[in-house]
């Protein structure tokens, strides 16, 4: 069962505007991550955030964290054509239990 | 250089055949998972390992059966049982419990002949 559902399903920008991508979930969590997927290949973490925390950033990557509305935002700054890719939101249920991932958003960065 | 391996990246069965997917990992990690994956949909658990000799059911165990006999290793058996086994399996491994960042191989793509 997914915990996470992410918005929109796909997105298609150009090159240089900036990419938002929500998440939504169930039951309270531990931490969220955002992962991402080039078409073919195995996922690249790259940002967790912890229930105590309400923003993160790493680079052009920015994510903010809602416990209240069980949600979570990814925006990708200044896209290149290189962020093309699907990414995927993920969270833990309950205990040690293994991680849940959403559907993902599929990003297009056009040149 | 540290990471994950999956072999091979493309599998095929034929009906009625056990295939076993390979994974390695050395990068010490105590847990390992996998996850299948369907065309434009996300990750869905098959089974996971927290220490050796020791594993866990996820979401979609039947049809697939695994071990865990050395840390560093990992295979997934897609049994006869498992009677839609064509899609992308992820192997994943984390260096403590569930709650921390994954690290993923490269991905077999299994299809059915």
């Amino acid at each position: 069962s997914q915990q996470g559902e992410e918005d929109p399903q796909a997105l298609s920008i150009q090159e240089g505007e900036n990419a938002t991508m929500n998440c939504s979930y169930k039951t309270s969590i531990n931490n969220l991550q955002w992962y991402r997927q080039n078409s073919g290949r195995g996922l690249v973490h790259l940002i967790l955030i912890r229930s105590n925390e309400r923003e993160k950033h790493s680079g052009r990557l920015r994510v903010t964290l809602d416990t209240s509305k069980k949600s979570s935002s990814l925006l990708i700054t200044a896209s290149r054509a290189a962020d093309t890719a699907s990414y995927f939101c993920a969270t833990v249920r309950s205990g040690n239990t293994p991680l849940v991932f959403g559907k993902g958003t599929r990003l297009s960065v056009i040149a | 250089d540290g990471g994950i391996t999956q072999s091979p990246k493309y599998l095929f069965r034929k009906e009625g055949q056990n295939v076993t997917l390979s994974c390695e990992q050395n990068l010490n990690h105590d847990a390992m998972y996998w996850y299948r994956q369907d065309p434009g949909q996300g990750l869905r658990l098959i089974y996971y390992s927290q220490i050796v000799n020791d594993f866990q059911k996820g979401d979609i165990a039947e049809g697939y059966s695994v071990s865990r006999e050395k840390k560093e290793s990992f295979p997934l058996t897609v049994t006869s049982a498992q009677k839609n086994p064509t899609a992308f399996y992820l192997c994943a491994s984390s260096t403590e419990g569930a709650r921390e960042k994954l690290f993923f191989g490269s991905g077999t793509q299994l299809s059915v002949l």
